[in-house]
């Protein structure tokens, strides 16, 4: 079954801590992407990744990393993460014209 | 300007009447056009792409791009209460590979 799986799905912590979310997918596809969904600002791109070792930033990548050292895997990482990042996180992978085809099931962040 | 616009809804239709859902950008130079359906609670679907001028048909759903005019719609034939959903407009920029997305359409099929 074609699947883009996240992890966690829900995670509560603090300022400054860092943590990762992780995203892999079982479908080869070489597109990558995370996005952040806030009410009234829609579905925001963070950071994209054609292939391997291609990472480039979306709209709004400030705050956050990536890196994309396998096809399948693509993090996401907040390395001090503050309140304004509280969120609903989703990753998706694709093929054709690189536009996300699959989207996990989405990571809901709480920053305290 | 934003870059993406869509009206917010909600869009009230009548079961088995059709949905019209629209949807406007500002990059000129915009290759590539997309709608995706999420239902509440749920990750957005991909439904529907399209990259030329005119019409593309696939079921129930037909999507409209017309470039001259900035200008893309979805429509839904014989809508159905399972359309109930907010449909999302995705534009990827030709200055370079972002995906910009629009706010969403409430869509309610009413039954």
């Amino acid at each position: 079954e074609a699947q883009v799986t996240q992890n966690p799905r829900y995670l509560i912590t603090v300022t400054g801590k860092k943590l990762t979310v992780t995203c892999s997918q079982n479908m080869n596809h070489e597109y990558m992407s995370w996005y952040r969904q806030d009410p009234g600002l829609g579905l925001r791109q963070i950071y994209y990744s054609m292939n391997v070792e291609v990472t480039d930033k979306g709209d709004v990548p400030e705050g956050y990393k990536v890196s994309r050292k396998e096809k399948r895997n693509f993090p996401l990482i907040l390395e001090s993460p503050s309140p304004n990042q509280t969120s609903l996180y989703f990753c998706a992978s694709g093929v054709w014209g690189n536009q996300p085809q699959h989207f996990g099931d989405g990571t809901r962040l709480s920053i305290l | 300007q934003k870059e993406v616009e869509q009206n917010s809804g909600p869009l009230s239709v009548p079961e088995g009447a059709i949905a019209s859902l629209n949807c406007t950008y500002s990059d000129r130079g915009s290759q590539s056009f997309f709608w995706y359906r999420q239902y509440s609670g749920k990750s957005p679907e991909l439904i529907m792409f399209i990259y030329s001028n005119g019409d593309k048909e696939d079921g129930r759903f037909t999507a409209q791009l017309n470039k001259a005019s900035q200008y893309v719609s979805l429509l839904i034939r014989d809508s159905q209460p399972s359309d109930s959903a907010t449909y999302l407009c995705a534009v990827k920029m030709n200055r370079d590979d972002k995906i910009i997305f629009g706010k969403g359409t409430r869509l309610h099929i009413l039954p």
